[in-house]
């Protein structure tokens, strides 16, 4: 069926080397949203953006995350370099835009493993 | 700063029992708050949002402003309803979704 693809699925990589993460959200959605979920927890956002603007980055940890949405259609997620406290789901979501009522659509997220 | 709590990790209940989900919020402006679902080996989903006031898969909640809760309720549990449940505030000009950490529910048969 047709919606938020993310890859890879898996990544297992070790502490202090580099990962992407690739979006491509629900064709026409605006708004595009990366979680971070740790273990036993809920998704955390760590970026929004609106197009290819953003418009909440404050949670994002800046000196080692980084993310763009080139064009405003797909979105990458880099972290350089991982720690292990970055071990996590990362989902990626869209929604059509940010009005009243808009649902968020998600992908299957990527496992990310750091060692 | 906008908070959403859910006070249990873990809820079982049997087949045919009531089941209630538990949700409070913490936000200063007009809230908008929805219910996601992820069941197994399953994408996040939305299940239902107050502005609606609808009724999906035979849950509903109420969002009651006294109480800042947003509880989901229903009459008569399913083993298929089993899976984590998670409650979500829209807030702020951009309108971030910010998530509680979940409730895994089990229906037992």
């Amino acid at each position: 069926e047709a919606g938020v693809a993310q890859s890879p699925r898996y990544k297992i990589i070790e502490k202090r080397q580099s990962v992407a993460f690739w979006c491509n959200p629900i064709s026409g959605h605006a708004t595009l949203y990366w979680y971070q979920q740790i273990l036993g927890q809920g998704p955390k956002l760590l970026i929004q953006f609106q197009n290819n603007g953003v418009v909440d980055d404050s949670q994002l940890p800046k000196d080692r995350f980084s993310a763009e949405r080139l064009k405003g259609v797909d979105s990458t997620l880099k972290i350089q370099p991982a720690k292990l406290e970055d071990s996590a789901v990362y989902l990626c979501a869209s929604s059509l835009g940010v009005g009243l009522n808009t649902e968020a659509f998600f992908g299957q997220g990527t496992r990310l493993t750091v060692v | 700063a906008q908070r959403v709590t859910q006070p249990e990790k873990l809820l079982s209940v049997f087949k045919g029992a009531p089941v209630e989900l538990k949700c409070n919020y913490s936000y200063s402006g007009s809230p908008e708050l929805f219910w996601y679902v992820q069941y197994s080996r399953q994408r996040l989903q939305l299940l239902l949002r107050h502005i609606s006031r609808e009724s999906i898969k035979g849950f509903t909640a109420d969002l009651n402003k006294g109480e800042t809760s947003f509880h989901l309720k229903k009459p008569f549990a399913q083993e298929e309803d089993s899976a984590m449940y998670y409650c979500a505030l829209v807030s702020g000009s951009a309108r971030q979704l910010t998530f509680g950490s979940g409730t895994q529910l089990t229906v037992l048969p």
